[in-house]
C-alpha cells in the first residue's frame, strides 16, 4: 500500500461547484498537511493537523475547508473557487515531534491536480 | 527576505556524472532542520535526505550527499553517478525550530535537472 493517497489525481471543476479532496496515509504518523503548489511559486503550506486537531491555518480564504476526521484521513472541502485556485494540491503526513530534534521528515502523496474553469 | 535560495532554476548533467543542485537558506534559530526532495513530472514530492543543524557530519543516502556549510548557511545536494531517473525537479526546504506539531517546511523554488544520455 503506497504510504501517502490522494484523490482524485485530476478535478476539472466550475467556479460554482462543491467538491472535496481526498487523503489517505497508512503510515501511521499522527501530523497531515495540505500545500498549494502554482507555477513558479514555492510550495505554501495552507493547513496542518497534529492528533486531528489543526494547529495552523495559513490565512487561508474561506472558501477553502479542512477536515479531518481521523489521524490517517485529510479532506479539503472546496467551494465557489476562483479560477487563480488552479494549482496542485499536495497532502502530506509526518510524525508529531513537539519538542524534539530530529528529520520527522514529511511524506507527500501524488497531488490533485486542480482546474477551475 | 527569502528563507530558502535555490538559484539554479535548471541545470543539465550527463548520465554517470556528479552534479551539485546549490541551497541557501537564512534562519537566526540555532536549531533547524534542513531537507531535499525531488518531484519528477508525476508530482508526488520524494524526501531524499536531512541534515540537522547541530550534526557534524554531512548526511549521506545512497548516491545523495549534503555538503553542509553552516558558516555560509548552505545546503548543497549532490547526486553522484546521475541517473536518467533523477530528471526531476529538486526542493529544498528548511524547518525552523524543533520537530513540532506545526514542524513547519519553507520550499525554495526549485531546480529543474535534466539528465541527457
Amino acid at each position: 500500500e503506497t504510504g501517502v493517497t490522494q484523490t482524485p489525481r485530476h478535478l476539472v471543476m466550475g467556479m460554482t461547484n462543491k467538491k472535496s479532496l481526498k487523503c489517505e496515509q497508512h503510515l501511521g504518523h499522527n501530523a497531515m498537511y495540505w500545500y498549494k503548489q502554482s507555477a513558479k511559486k514555492p510550495l505554501e503550506l495552507m493547513f496542518v493537523y497534529s492528533l486531528e486537531e489543526r494547529v495552523e491555518n495559513n490565512s487561508v480564504p474561506s472558501r477553502f475547508s479542512p477536515e479531518c476526521p481521523n489521524s490517517s484521513h485529510l479532506f479539503l472541502h472546496l467551494h465557489t473557487l476562483q479560477p487563480e485556485d488552479s494549482a496542485l494540491y499536495l497532502c502530506a503526513s509526518s510524525q508529531d515531534a513537539s519538542g524534539l530534534a530530529g528529520g520527522y521528515e514529511q511524506y507527500f502523496g501524488p497531488g490533485t491536480r486542480l482546474t477551475v474553469t | 527576505a527569502q528563507k530558502i535560495t535555490q538559484t539554479q532554476p535548471g541545470m543539465f548533467v550527463q548520465e554517470k556524472e556528479a552534479v551539485t543542485l546549490d541551497c541557501t537558506y537564512d534562519t537566526s534559530d540555532p536549531s533547524y532542520g534542513l531537507f531535499w526532495y525531488k518531484q519528477p513530472s508525476s508530482g508526488e514530492m520524494i524526501f531524499l535526505i536531512y541534515q540537522g543543524s547541530y550534526d557534524q557530519q554531512n548526511a549521506t543516502e545512497g548516491r545523495y550527499s549534503l555538503n553542509f556549510q553552516k558558516a555560509r548557511k548552505s545546503a548543497n545536494l549532490v547526486i553522484s553517478a546521475s541517473q536518467l531517473g533523477d530528471s526531476a525537479m529538486y526542493f529544498c526546504a528548511m524547518r525552523e525550530g524543533r520537530g513540532g506539531a506545526t514542524n513547519k517546511l519553507i520550499f525554495g523554488t526549485g531546480t529543474l535537472l535534466a539528465v541527457q544520455p
